[in-house]
C-alpha cells in the first residue's frame, strides 16, 4: 500500500520559478526520501532527512520535515527544465521504504 | 562505479505466457529490492532479499512471481503465468547497509506489456 501521498499530483511552472511539492504519510518513520523519476527511467536518490531533523538543503532543493502533522516538503528553486520528472517521496521504517503516489512536474522555457 | 543493471528493458506478452527479469545490482551490495510500477503510481516493493535469503515478500503475488537470489548476487524475477494487470515497470534496487530504509540504488526498469 502507498504509505506517502504527494501533493499536487502535477505542477507545471516556468523555468526559474519554485516548485513546491508536499508529501504526508501515516505512521512513524525514521526517515523520509525524496526520489526523482525521469521518464521511461529508474529512480535517482535526491535527499534523505531522519525523523529528529526539521530542514535539509542540498544544491537547490530543501526539505522539511513536520514529524507531528506527518508531512513533508520538497522546495526546487531556480528551476530548470532539466528538473522535469516525477518526484516521490518515501517513508523509511524499520522494514521497508513505501513511496508515495508522486507530483509530475513540468518546467516549461 | 557501475550502477544496478537490469534486461531487458522492454517486453511484450500475451497473456498466460511465462517472463523473466534480470538484475545485477552494484557491487558489494548486500540488499536488493524488486518493485513493481504500474503506471501514475509509486513504486511497490515486491520482495526483499539480503544476501540470498528473504526478507520481506509479503506483497509478492506467490501464486504467480517467484524471484531467487542466487549467490547473492545477480537476481531473476519471474511471472509465470502473466495476467493483464501484471502490465507495469518492474525496478530492481540494491543497497549496501542491512536496513531498507536508507538510499535505495535503482536500476532503470523492465516495461512489461500483456496483451
Amino acid at each position: 500500500s502507498q504509505q506517502g501521498e504527494e501533493d499536487p499530483q502535477a505542477l507545471s511552472i516556468q523555468e526559474g520559478e519554485n516548485a513546491t511539492m508536499n508529501c504526508s504519510y501515516k505512521t512513524s518513520i525514521n526517515n523520509l526520501q525524496w526520489y526523482r523519476q525521469n521518464s521511461g527511467r529508474g529512480l535517482v536518490h535526491l535527499i534523505l532527512i531522519r525523523s529528529n531533523e526539521r530542514e535539509k538543503h542540498s544544491g537547490r532543493l530543501r526539505v522539511t520535515l513536520d514529524t507531528s502533522k506527518k508531512s513533508s516538503s520538497l522546495l526546487i528553486t531556480a528551476s530548470r527544465a532539466a528538473d522535469t520528472a516525477s518526484y516521490f517521496c518515501a517513508t523509511g521504517t524499520a522494514s521497508k521504504l513505501t513511496f508515495g503516489t508522486g507530483t509530475r512536474l513540468q518546467v516549461t522555457l | 562505479e557501475a550502477g544496478v543493471a537490469q534486461s531487458p528493458r522492454y517486453k511484450i506478452i500475451e497473456k498466460r505466457q511465462s517472463v523473466a527479469f534480470w538484475c545485477n545490482p552494484i557491487s558489494g551490495h548486500a540488499t536488493l529490492y524488486w518493485y513493481q510500477q504500474i503506471l501514475g503510481q509509486g513504486p511497490k516493493l515486491l520482495i526483499q532479499f539480503q544476501n540470498n535469503g528473504v526478507v520481506d515478500d509479503s506483497q509478492l503475488p506467490k501464486d504467480r512471481f517467484s524471484a531467487e537470489r542466487l549467490k547473492g548476487v545477480d537476481s531473476t524475477l519471474k511471472i509465470q503465468p502473466a495476467k493483464l494487470e501484471d502490465s507495469a515497470v518492474y525496478l530492481c534496487a540494491s543497497s549496501p547497509q542491512r536496513v531498507s530504509y536508507n538510499e535505495q540504488f535503482f536500476g532503470p526498469g523492465t516495461r512489461l506489456t500483456v496483451l
